[in-house]
């Protein structure tokens, strides 16, 4: 069984706070790690996609980094947005072709 | 350009019926997945079609569940004799080609309630 891990499950914060949370998956047959944001009413939207040990992405406040030995990634926020309030999710790619997803850490940023 | 679109939005139905949700990919996206996500819980993979053909269904809980793409666009997601635990959001998604590397483009879902 595979099993992806994200913590916490929810996360409430204050307008300016950076924030990190934590996504753990199987360490061996690893073929990528997807990182999704999920706001309310809206559709699951990329962040990014990461395959390479020691990959590092960013995309505006957002970045995200990848450690496949030990089978975690981190996804940090620096100066949190009202508007980045949502649900972030992380899917690992298996050797079976699916993204299994974690599920999912809930953040609520107040302005 | 217009992206993955699900039909209906929410559906609300009686335990024993017959439920079909759509789905309009991306035009030109090879690869077609439906998961299925329920309450606190991370969306969970169902079946996933290359083309027309169903490559992989291995999520399906059941024969109640069947899902076609017949010609390799739209795919339509069908349950039979529903049951209260098949209340979830069901959600679509499209990539250009199947693969690890590829981002999955998802649509709004649909909220399906059965009571």
């Amino acid at each position: 069984i595979l099993n992806v891990e994200q913590s916490p499950q929810s996360l409430h914060v204050q307008e300016g706070d950076s924030t990190n949370f934590t996504c753990s998956f199987p360490s061996s047959n690893f073929y990528a790690l997807h990182w999704y944001r999920w706001e309310t009413a809206k559709s699951p939207e990329a962040l990014f996609v990461m395959t390479l040990n020691g990959d590092e992405k960013k995309k505006g406040r957002i970045s995200a980094t990848l450690n496949t030995k030990e089978g975690y990634s981190y996804l940090y926020i620096k100066g949190s947005q009202p508007e980045d309030s949502a649900t972030y999710l992380c899917a690992f790619y298996n050797q079976g072709g699916k993204l299994i997803f974690g599920q999912g850490t809930e953040l609520s940023v107040k302005p | 350009g217009a992206g993955v679109s699900q039909t209906p939005s929410n559906k609300v139905t009686e335990k024993g019926k017959y439920v079909e949700l759509r789905c309009d990919p991306i035009s030109g996206h090879t690869a077609l997945y439906w998961y299925r996500q329920s309450l606190g819980q991370g969306p969970e993979f169902l079946i996933y079609f290359q083309g027309t053909g169903a490559a992989d269904d291995s999520g399906l809980p059941n024969d109640r569940f069947f899902a076609v793409r017949p010609e390799g666009s739209v795919s339509t997601l069908k349950i039979q004799r529903t049951e209260r635990g098949d209340s979830a959001v069901y959600l679509c998604a499209s990539s250009l080609n199947p693969g690890a590397y590829n981002e999955q483009f998802f649509g709004p879902g649909t909220r399906l309630t059965v009571l």
